[in-house]
């Protein structure tokens, strides 16, 4: 089976730099998304790590250490609009799994 | 941007009833998938799809859902004799390879009364 941790919520403040942790455990492993989500909405893919090291997309970068089954993103100069759920998901054959989720709250 | 549609956006039946959810992945993709989530709670994995049949299915796949591709361009899940706890959003998903890079509709909230 396949079972991912990552830390229920997270307040940062505005302009910070938050680090949103996931470990997991799976039989057979492609890779390590994340995906946002606002209440109400859809996930929507932010990156994807299928090599061990640092993905950077603007103001996000993911991090994944395979030997460790450990990743996390990286959120920098937040925002407001960053409040929202973040979930990591591992990708396997024809299938991906989702953790819990993280509910980022930013404040002023 | 291309994109995932769903319809219909809400949809409310009787307990027992059947229905039927609709998706229209984006038009190269290749990879299908259906997921649902219960207010509040985590993204759960339903099945996928690739090549016309069924790739993977998680425990909650029984035996009362099915999917089907008819046409080129839709892709459907079926839930044949709805339960209260089928009560979820519904969320479409599709992706140009296996696993990677899933794009995801705006999800389709089924209540079952």
């Amino acid at each position: 089976g396949q079972s991912l941790e990552q830390p229920s919520e997270v307040t940062a403040v505005e302009g910070a730099i938050v680090q949103i942790n996931c470990t997991y455990q799976t039989s057979g492993f492609y890779g390590l998304s994340w995906y946002q989500q606002h209440d109400g909405g859809a996930p929507t893919f932010l990156s994807y790590n299928a090599l061990d090291g640092l993905e950077e997309t603007g103001r996000f970068s993911s991090f994944l250490s395979r030997s460790d089954s450990y990743g996390y993103l990286l959120l920098q100069e937040l925002q407001m609009k960053d409040s929202a759920s973040y979930f990591c998901a591992v990708g396997g054959y024809q299938k991906v799994t989702f953790g819990t989720g993280t509910k980022l709250q930013v404040i002023p | 941007e291309p994109e995932v549609t769903q319809t219909p956006s809400h949809q409310v039946t009787q307990m027992g009833q059947e229905v039927i959810l609709r998706c229209v992945p984006i038009s190269n993709h290749l990879y299908f998938y259906w997921y649902r989530q219960i207010l509040g709670q985590k993204v759960e994995f339903l099945v996928s799809f690739y090549n016309n049949e069924i790739s993977e299915k998680s425990e909650i796949f029984d035996d009362q859902f099915s999917v089907e591709r008819p046409d080129g361009s839709n892709f459907t899940l079926k839930i044949r004799s709805t339960k209260l706890e089928d009560s979820a959003m519904y969320f479409c998903a599709s992706s140009q390879g296996s696993g990677e890079k899933l794009f995801f509709g705006s999800g389709t909230q089924l209540s079952v009364l």
